[in-house]
């Protein structure tokens, strides 16, 4: 049981360039979120989800985009990377509900240049 | 919107002291209140949680206690131990399809 998973755990972009991040979990967690972790700024919500083909903007989402085709995978791509958006991401998921222990991955640091 | 906020930033304390951290929350409809531990290079860690219809929790040396009047609640760690560093983020939530709203975190160091 490895929990949740992300990848990769570190990336170099270049300003403009697309990538996607990806979460897997192994729990049959029902939602799953991206988060972004910069310093003084604490964790902040990207995009979640509820559930398998559903997806849902959060307090930052812009410049970012999503996709759970599959329940265990929660894919967060960036379309033209900007120098904001380097920050340390994570995924969480929770098993039922958003008032439950949400886990979270090791954190992809990335860095747009 | 939930808006959370969290004292203080960064917190200093002698191996054996306890700490205090404080968060106060904006939304009175919201009813889970849950503290996470972050270690270097780690993803968060829930360490305990509150819901609502209790005033306190404790589990060893951690508590939890909320104020539901003042929309307040607190993070008390008493003889705190060097492995007890870490940066800790409140949160609170509504519930239903509402995700955590997380606090700025703390950051507090044990000094042995």
């Amino acid at each position: 049981n490895a929990g949740v998973t992300q990848t990769p755990k570190f990336r170099v972009l270049k300003t403009g360039q697309s990538m996607t991040l990806l979460c897997a979990q192994d729990m049959n967690h029902e939602y799953m979120y991206w988060y972004r972790q910069d310093p003084g700024m604490g964790l902040r919500l990207i995009h979640y989800s509820v559930g398998e083909g559903t997806t849902a903007k959060g307090e930052v989402p812009d410049g970012y985009n999503v996709s759970r085709l599959k329940k265990q995978n929660f894919l967060l791509g960036l379309e033209s990377a900007a120098p904001s958006q380097t920050s340390v991401y994570f995924c969480a998921s929770t098993y039922l509900g958003v008032n439950t222990e949400a886990f979270f991955g090791q954190g992809t640091r990335l860095t747009v240049v | 919107g939930e808006n959370v906020e969290q004292h203080p930033s960064t917190l200093s304390v002698q191996e054996g002291d306890s700490a205090v951290i404080k968060c106060t929350y904006s939304d009175s409809a919201s009813n889970y209140f849950p503290w996470y531990k972050q270690e270097l290079g780690k993803g968060p860690q829930l360490i305990i949680d509150i819901r609502s219809n209790v005033g306190e929790k404790k589990d060893q040396r951690i508590a939890v206690t909320l104020n539901k009047t003042a929309k307040h609640f607190s993070l008390h760690i008493t003889e705190t131990q060097p492995e007890d560093s870490a940066v800790y983020f409140c949160a609170a939530s509504m519930g239903g399809n509402t995700p955590l709203v997380f606090g700025k975190g703390t950051r507090l160091s044990v000094i042995a």
